[in-house]
């Protein structure tokens, strides 16, 4: 089956304590991205990668980094979470070909809190 | 600067009722997604579109990618109350190939 997986699902921390939130897909994918969700803004795009050991910059990156060693993992790291990145995220994994999004699968999203 | 900008946001019609719902840009894009989301789960990709005038059917659901591949719009047949969720609409940049770009939503009640 098909399947992209995040962890933690939900995460309470306060300002400033170094996280990381996993994510896995089972696809072979080479296109993997992090979203942030919140109300009256929508989702936007924090980070992508095209392949492994190649990322970039969305249009949110600021306080957020990333690395892809593997192809099926692109973990997501906080190094001194702030209460405005208080959000729910979703990892995504998909089929990219000159530009064309095909297959793109959402992981079930992470509830970060932070305090 | 939203760069997708969907309308209605919010959309309440009774069960048999048809809608439309819009995506519009100034930007060109190489691809448009549609995707439908219900409350605390991931988006579900519901289509692509690649060609400017495309249409694309899924049962009760129309697509389509405006000719200079700026807007994209979908159309419902005979809303369901199973159609209700947050309908998103997504562009693919073409200078920036792994950019992808939201548009707010649409959320969608259909009510029997």
């Amino acid at each position: 089956e098909a399947q992209v997986t995040q962890n933690p699902r939900y995460l309470i921390t306060v300002t400033g304590k170094k996280l990381t939130v996993t994510c896995s897909q089972n696809m072979n994918h080479e296109y993997m991205s992090w979203y942030r969700q919140d109300p009256g803004l929508g989702l936007r795009q924090i980070y992508y990668s095209m392949n492994v050991e190649v990322t970039d910059k969305g249009d949110v990156p600021e306080g957020y980094k990333v690395s892809r060693k593997e192809k099926r993992n692109f973990p997501l790291i906080l190094e001194s979470p702030s209460p405005n990145q208080t959000s729910l995220y979703f990892c995504a994994s998909s089929l990219v070909s000159g530009g064309i999004f095909y297959e793109q699968y959402f992981g079930p999203g992470t509830r970060l809190t932070v305090t | 600067t939203q760069l997708l900008e969907q309308s209605p946001q919010f959309l309440s019609i009774q069960e048999g009722e048809n809608l439309t719902v819009y995506c519009n840009s100034s930007s060109v894009f190489s691809s448009l997604q549609w995707y439908r989301q219900e409350p605390g789960e991931g988006p579900v990709l519901l289509v692509t579109v690649v060609t400017g005038g495309e249409v694309k059917k899924l049962k009760r659901l129309t697509f389509q990618f405006g000719d200079a591949r700026k807007d994209s719009s979908l159309h419902i047949t005979a809303a369901q109350p199973g159609d209700t969720g947050l309908y998103l609409c997504a562009g693919a940049r073409k200078r920036s190939q792994g950019n992808l770009i939201f548009g707010k939503g649409t959320k969608l009640s259909v009510k029997p």
